[in-house]
Formats: structure tokens, C-alpha cells, sequence
């Protein structure tokens, strides 16, 4: 597609559920990345995928989040058992050299 | 320990003048630093990059400095217009060899007609 794209653009949930973010980027990018934003925060990296090297998980906060991405094409952020600290809008970029493109984010709220 | 550190306070400033954002960082060695626009709702947009070896770049009526001596990123719009209302993040990448961007928290600019 034209753009990153990603799926749900929003999500409300109870506390203690397990959520899916998916995001499409753009075809050929091989890099992709996921971030979290926080209301009036900056943005907190959580794992970079690129090719078929292993993965960076450096910034993922705890077990309870994991990602993954097959090949060069979709990748899907999963946070299990949900907390209301989790709430925030998770954004997705993807990337061939230099500048990232990113998607619109998934706002997820936990109530 | 490392921080990036963006004026949290917007910015106000009239049409027609020079906007300059600042970004000072600590404890990295950036191998490249580029500056992003993001609105409200909407997810962030790149606009310029700059290396660790150049002073200045300029794209249209954009234009970004990079001293690694101060360990500072001044982002400079000139004849500001209120379409350049956003908030603006400066990331950077450290030259170990990790690709992942670390961001600012960013400057929120206001552009009074």
C-alpha cells in the first residue's frame, strides 16, 4: 500500500485481556519498528524487526508484550493479560534506509 | 544517564517569523539526528536528517544545525505559517550500530495569523 497501516485504529479493553495490534507497512520496507506513545509524551521504542535478523526486544516493558513479524510483511504486537498503565497509542514505522514512515497508531484504552 | 531533552513549553510566534526548536541531548553519540512533525492524531512524519559530520541542512523553508560539541539540534522554520502548527520531535540514532530511533519528547508550536 501507500502507507503504513494499522489495525484497529482504536481499541477500548477490560483490564486483564489480551490485545492484538496489527500493523501493514510498506511493501519493501524491510525495517519495522513499534513505539508506544503516551499522552503528551514522547515516543518509547518497544522492538525493531529487520530482515530475517533476530529481532531488538530491548525496549519491550515487560513478558507480558511480544511481537512478531513474518518475513517483510505484517507485524502483530500482542500484550497479554492487559494493565490501565498499557494504555496509550501504539504506533508502528517502517523504514528502508533513513526516515521512518509511520502509521496512523492504535489507540488502546484499558478500563 | 542518557536523555533527550526538548523545551516542553510550546512555542507561540506570529506568522511570517523564524520558529527555532531546540533539542540538547546527553550521554549518546549520535550518528545521525532527524527531526519529525506529528499533529494531533496522526502519527509522526519525517522531514530532515542530518549526520554527525554536517553543520547544516536545509530543505525548502526548513533548516536544521547540528553542533556535537554543545550535543545540540536547532530546528529553524522560516516565514512561519499557521499550517506549521504541530508538535516536533527530534530523534536520533547512536552510532553503535543500533538502528532504533530514541525521541524527544518534542516542542509543540503555535503560529498566531
Amino acid at each position: 500500500g501507500a502507507g503504513v497501516s494499522q489495525s484497529p485504529s482504536n481499541k477500548v479493553t477490560e483490564k486483564g485481556k489480551d490485545v492484538e495490534l496489527r500493523c501493514d507497512p510498506i511493501s519493501g520496507h524491510t525495517a519495522l519498528y513499534w513505539y508506544r506513545q503516551r499522552l503528551g509524551q514522547g515516543l518509547e521504542f518497544l522492538i525493531y524487526f529487520q530482515g530475517n535478523s533476530a529481532p531488538d526486544k530491548s525496549g519491550l516493558p515487560s513478558d507480558r508484550f511480544s511481537a512478531e513479524r513474518t518475513g517483510e510483511s505484517v507485524s502483530t504486537l500482542t500484550i497479554q493479560r492487559t494493565q490501565q498503565e498499557d494504555s496509550a497509542v501504539y504506533l508502528c514505522a517502517s523504514s528502508t534506509t533513513y526516515g521512518y514512515t509511520f502509521g496512523s497508531g492504535t489507540r488502546l484504552t484499558v478500563v | 544517564s542518557q536523555k533527550i531533552e526538548q523545551n516542553s513549553e510550546a512555542l507561540n510566534i506570529q506568522e511570517g517569523k523564524t520558529a527555532t526548536l531546540t533539542c540538547n541531548y546527553t550521554n549518546y553519540s549520535p550518528a545521525y539526528l532527524q527531526w519529525y512533525r506529528q499533529d494531533p492524531g496522526r502519527g509522526p512524519v519525517f522531514l530532515l536528517l542530518i549526520r554527525e559530520n554536517e553543520k547544516e541542512k536545509r530543505k525548502e523553508r526548513l533548516k536544521v544545525t547540528f553542533d556535537t560539541t554543545l550535543k545540540q539540534s536547532l530546528f529553524h522554520i522560516t516565514a512561519s505559517q499557521p499550517a506549521d502548527s504541530a508538535t516536533y520531535l527530534c530523534a536520533l540514532v547512536e552510532d553503535t550500530g543500533r538502528r532504533a530511533l530514541t525521541f524527544g519528547s518534542g516542542t509543540r508550536l503555535q503560529v498566531q495569523p
